[in-house]
């Protein structure tokens, strides 16, 4: 079993679509998050849910709206797709305890057309 | 705040020569402190990490790191490298437990194995 699972893998679309990926753990975790990986490779966090509710929103564009209807959910939806929203985006989660864990999904690279 | 640098965009050794990634933090808090393996277009792999146990960590395919608080450093040591250790590289810090339990990460390393 995939721990975290992101789809699709990989969704090229045109400016100005609206496009959604969504991201499930199976860990058990109760912290997930959103980070985005440009063409340098720079990896950004963009968002962070505690059992469902935000807790970092890092000045992403009110185009991005993420949305997490249990703590093993957490989707992205992106509207008004622009080209400079063309990254690789992972999803992630983090155990709670005395060890601290972040586990990454796959990725999904998203090209804007 | 927390961030880490990350000394050498590429760096590029021989097969069976030192492998030495450099990473120096920055952190208010003690730091937890993370390295990251991404093979071509591929995700991330979790090398190893420092929770402030011992200062010596070892992590999986024969790498290491060393946490040393006075040089505020973490680099990534490995004695001997594969053509397949060839990757980007990645070193990041956490606040683990604190406010946010954000994992902010450096700029990357590329690493090149020459045959």
């Amino acid at each position: 079993d995939t721990a975290v699972s992101q789809t699709p893998k990989y969704l090229v679309t045109q400016m100005g679509n609206d496009k959604s990926i969504k991201c499930e753990q199976n860990l058990g975790h109760d912290t997930m998050y959103w980070y985005k990986q440009d063409s340098k490779k720079f990896l950004k966090i963009m968002f962070s849910y505690n059992n469902k509710e935000l807790i970092i929103n890092e000045t992403v564009p009110n185009r991005f709206s993420p949305k997490s209807p249990d703590k093993a959910h957490l989707n992205l939806h992106i509207n008004s797709l622009e080209l400079g929203d063309s990254a690789v985006y992972f999803c992630a989660s983090s155990q709670g305890g005395l060890s601290p864990g972040y586990t990454f999904g796959s990725g999904t690279r998203l090209t804007v057309v | 705040a927390q961030s880490v640098t990350q000394l050498g965009s590429h760096v590029s050794v021989s097969e069976g020569a030192l492998v030495l990634l450099r990473c120096n933090y920055s952190s208010s808090v003690p730091p937890y402190l993370f390295w990251y393996v991404q093979y071509p277009n591929q995700g991330l792999q979790l090398l190893l990490k420092y929770t402030s146990a011992a200062t010596l960590v070892k992590g999986i395919n024969g790498f290491e790191a060393e946490f040393k608080k006075s040089e505020t450093s973490f680099h990534l040591t490995k004695p001997s490298a594969h053509m397949s250790d060839a990757a980007e590289y990645f070193c990041a810090v956490s606040d683990y437990g604190g406010a946010t339990n954000k994992l902010i990460f450096g700029t990357g390393t590329l690493l090149a194995v020459q045959p």
